[in-house]
């Protein structure tokens, strides 16, 4: 079965900083590997994903994530943190060996102190 | 923005009365999902659909049943809704997996935040 981690339930980085939240995962399959967004009271907004190819991913909003198979982990990353990026972020898999259906993780929550 | 609709937006009902969501979508996507979100779960697959009468249950199924009779609409019902129900519900839609597919992802409507009284 897919399974997905996010370590770290919140994280603080002050604005300009460079920020990481962490994901790993689980997988039978090949992975398709997702981060999204959540601002209070809305649904999700996909950010970027990886398919194949390129370890690093570039996303919306500046985001970037690096794919690394050998620590089946999928980082969400940015240069430089805005107060505006302050929110909840999901890593996700999709799995093609398992109907096809996304899970997710937890949630980290992310606040950007000015 | 994807063209995912879900009604209604907010519902308060009271225990055991029977409730049905609706997720509608235009983008003529394979999948729907529904997901229901709570505090420290992250979201949980509740039921899922992989075509028109084609559904499956996800890891959170008891208690709901789904329906997809047409492409663009997916509903879910709470037959007798439990205070355990309470949540925000979100429906989300994708395509299928394939090769040399690369529009992967799933996109989701704005939620439905239903409480049991």
């Amino acid at each position: 079965a897919q399974s997905v981690a996010q370590p770290e339930d919140q994280v603080n980085v002050a604005e300009g900083n460079p920020l990481t939240v962490k994901c790993t995962y689980s997988v039978s399959g090949n992975p398709y590997l997702f981060w999204y967004v959540q601002y209070p009271n809305r649904g999700l907004q996909f950010l970027l994903k990886y398919i194949t190819g390129d370890n690093l991913v570039k996303g919306s909003y500046g985001f970037e994530a690096e794919f690394n198979k050998s620590q089946t982990s999928f980082h969400l990353k940015k240069p430089s943190a805005l107060v505006s990026d302050s929110a909840l972020y999901f890593c996700a898999v999709r799995d093609d060996n398992y109907g096809q259906n996304f899970v997710f993780g937890p949630g980290t929550r992310l606040s950007v102190l000015p | 923005d994807a063209g995912i609709t879900q009604s209604p937006r907010h519902k308060v009902t009271e225990t055991g009365t029977p409730v049905t969501l609706r997720c509608h979508q235009t983008e003529n996507h394979r999948y729907m999902y529904w997901y229901r979100q709570d505090p420290g779960h992250g979201l949980r697959l509740i039921h899922y659909s992989y075509g028109v009468k084609d559904t499956d249950k996800g890891e959170v199924s008891d208690g709901y049943s789904v329906s997809r009779s047409k492409t663009e609409d997916f509903l879910l019902t709470l037959e007798s809704a439990t205070s355990s129900q309470t949540s925000v519900y979100f429906c989300a839609i994708s395509e299928s997996l394939g090769l040399g597919r690369t529009n992967t992802e799933a996109f989701f409507g704005q939620g439905t935040r239903l409480t049991v009284v």
